[in-house]
């Protein structure tokens, strides 16, 4: 069974700092992987997926993530964190046809 | 274009009742899922519809059902309420075959229940 691993489950930082949540995911086939995320008040949206090709994938307002494979890693990656990031992350798995699995999120908050 | 409308809102009931939640899909979705999300848990899978088919089930007990509907609508319903069923229950719409084929879940606001 697919599963996924969210290890930091709550981040502070000040604005303008560099960002990087972890996820792993333990499958051994071939997987698919995304990140949502659910802004205060908001339902959940997609922030990025990986399918195949490029392993460093953009998303938006200027998120990425980059898949490696040896590793099982899809970690989630911003340069400059603002104030508006603030936001409950999830990344999530899915293997086959298999609905997507989510990970336990991760708390950020950005402090101005 | 509508999202993804889900009734009620917020509900509350108390141990041993029943509970049934509706989800109506963007239009054109006929992919629907559910998840139950709590506190430290995050997202945990209930099940997943296609064209009125049950395509994929997580590992919740038996208490847990759903059905989709010919116009894509889909209901759950939880028998027998316990304590720990307190959640928000979300459901999803996908385009095409579903979101792990195309990618992506569009997500309602969810029903938030309180299980007294």
């Amino acid at each position: 069974a697919q599963s996924v691993s969210q290890h930091n489950h709550h981040v502070i930082l000040s604005e303008a700092a560099s960002l990087e949540l972890g996820c792993n995911y333990s499958y051994g086939g071939t997987v698919n992987l995304f990140w949502y995320v659910q802004y205060p008040g908001q339902h959940l949206q997609l922030l990025l997926k990986y399918f195949s090709g490029d392993p460093l994938v953009k998303g938006i307002k200027g998120f990425e993530a980059e898949f490696i494979k040896s590793k099982f890693s899809f970690n989630l990656r911003k340069p400059s964190v603002q104030w508006s990031d603030t936001a409950e992350y999830f990344c999530a798995v899915s293997a086959g046809r298999r609905a997507l699995t989510f990970g336990s999120g991760t708390r950020l908050q950005v402090q101005p | 274009k509508a999202g993804v409308t889900q009734t009620p809102r917020y509900l509350i009931k108390t141990r041993g009742q029943q509970v049934t939640l509706s989800c109506s899909p963007i239009s054109g979705h006929r992919s629907v899922s559910w998840y139950q999300q709590t506190p430290g848990q995050g997202l945990q899978f209930l099940f997943e519809y296609f064209s009125e088919t049950q395509r994929n089930k997580g590992n919740f007990p038996g208490r847990f059902s759903g059905r989709q509907f010919s116009n894509s609508r889909s209901e759950m319903n939880v028998s027998t309420l316990e304590l720990g069923d307190s959640a928000l229950y979300l459901c999803a719409s996908s385009p095409g075959q579903g979101a792990a084929v195309t990618g992506e879940l569009f997500f309602g606001e969810g029903s938030r229940l309180t299980v007294l």
